[in-house]
């Protein structure tokens, strides 16, 4: 089955800084990217998603990539504020239609104000 | 819509005690699937339907544990009998066309 890593698992930085967390999965027909994220005491939200057939979207201060080839996908978080502050955690998606996903252990982001 | 129901919110129960979750998907979502999540662990795919039937359920951790879905609202997971290792958020989530899943708020149990 597929599997997902997520690095690094802890991430701290300054406000306003740029935060980026990485994923790699294992099964080349993974072809739905989601990213959640989770506030203390909260539920998983999605924020961004991508597809196999895009390499890049962004939404305001957040984007994502995705390399196929090298199996791999990025969230990049620009301009970070104390409101990001969270537990992000990346999914794959093996098929679209079936929406099983397989989710990363999840990197958990601090901004210091 | 009102998104994806659960109750309880908190359940609080002794070792041994048969404990049941419910939950209400958003209407149309044609998938349904329960999660644990604890410290340890992270977030486990516990079980998942698709049109009331059980797809997967690979990730259900034994016997103790049992989830159905009745009709296209309702879907229930539960432990009999309980054990304090099953201390977890349960959270329930479902999914339409959209690709997206929706999260519901979640079940904090605490297992004595």
């Amino acid at each position: 089955g597929e599997n997902v890593e997520q690095h690094p698992s802890t991430l701290s930085v300054q406000e306003g800084d740029s935060a980026v967390i990485k994923c790699t999965y294992s099964d080349s027909a993974s072809n739905y990217f989601p990213w959640y994220k989770q506030e203390l005491g909260k539920r998983p939200q999605l924020i961004i998603d991508i597809r196999s057939n895009v390499g890049e979207k962004k939404d305001q201060r957040i984007a994502v990539t995705l390399n196929k080839t090298a199996k791999h996908f990025s969230l990049h978080i620009t301009e970070t504020q104390p409101e990001d502050s969270a537990v992000y955690f990346c999914a794959a998606s093996i098929d679209t239609n079936a929406g099983k996903s397989t989710f990363g252990d999840g990197t958990t982001l601090t901004v210091k104000p | 819509d009102a998104g994806v129901i659960q109750s309880p919110r908190h359940e609080v129960t002794e070792m041994g005690q048969e404990v049941t979750l419910r939950c209400k998907p958003i209407s149309g979502h044609d998938y349904l699937f329960w999660y644990r999540q604890t410290m340890m662990r992270g977030l486990e795919l516990l079980i998942y339907f698709n049109n009331n039937v059980p797809i997967d359920d690979s990730g259900m951790p034994e016997d103790r544990f049992s989830a159905k879905m009745p009709n296209a609202s309702f879907s229930t997971l539960k432990i009999q009998p309980s054990e304090p290792r099953d201390s977890a958020v349960y959270f329930c989530a479902s999914l339409g066309t959209e690709e997206t899943q929706y999260f519901g708020p979640g079940t904090r149990l605490l297992v004595l």
